[in-house]
């Protein structure tokens, strides 16, 4: 089954730290970029962070530029974001999703996504 | 950043009607080398992940009805749905993924009259 599967998320306090992993099958992982997007708590969709298929190039949202990490393991299918200096205001679901076509590119649309993991900031 | 706008923040339509959603982007994400407009529609709906409906304005996903059409060329856009059904209720957002950061509208809310 192609899908995505988040985890990790849960309740942490400003300034700690916390690592989400999504666990992707049913497609051919390394083919496609993937990224992480955020919806606050009754909001919109902000995009966060992308990667490449391969790794090699990875893109943030100024936002969370310099404090949070976006890494994947091919060899597991795996896609990681490591979140450092966590605030109040990145409180959210974190969706992991796929880009729509593979290619050596990153393309920003994205037509699989997961259910989404809960991060709450909060003392 | 390019930033996107929609109206209205909500509608609502009868069963059967015609509903019509715009969307603004503050430059233009039309591509000169490529004639695309790089402009993306999602349906959320509650406790769900966003759903891809249409992409490069105009293309309609694989397995999305044909009563969903998009339009529009350079900063305007329309997503249609010629003739809303109950299933159809949601919150839809456009994205532009011409440049960094990509970004999204802040959605529109489709209820039924």
């Amino acid at each position: 089954e192609v899908q995505l599967v988040e985890s990790g998320g849960g309740l942490v306090q400003p300034g700690g730290s916390l690592t989400l992993s999504c666990a992707a099958s049913g497609f051919t992982f390394d083919n496609f970029a993937m990224s992480w997007v955020r919806q606050a708590p009754g909001k919109g969709l902000e995009w966060v962070s992308g990667v490449s298929g391969r790794g090699g190039r990875s893109y943030y949202a100024d936002s969370v530029k310099g404090r949070f990490t976006i890494s994947r393991d091919n060899s597991e299918n795996t896609l990681y974001l490591q979140m450092n200096s966590l605030r109040a205001e990145d409180t959210a679901v974190y969706f992991c999703a796929k880009d729509r076509f593979g290619s050596s590119n990153f393309n920003g649309y994205f037509n699989l996504w997961g259910q989404g993991s809960l991060v709450t900031v909060s003392s | 950043d390019i930033v996107m706008t929609q109206s209205p923040d909500s509608l609502a339509v009868s069963l059967g009607e015609r509903a019509t959603i715009n969307c603004k982007s503050s430059q233009s994400v039309l591509s000169t080398s490529n004639n695309k407009n790089y402009l993306a529609w999602y349906q959320q709906k509650p406790g769900q992940p966003p759903k891809l409906v249409i992409y490069w304005a105009s293309t309609r996903e694989s397995g999305v009805p044909d009563r969903f059409s998009g339009s529009g060329s350079g900063t305007d856009f329309t997503l249609t749905i010629s003739s809303l059904q109950a299933e159809d209720v949601a919150v839809y957002y456009c994205q532009q993924y011409y440049t960094g950061p990509l970004t999204f509208g802040p959605g529109t809310k489709v209820d039924i009259k």
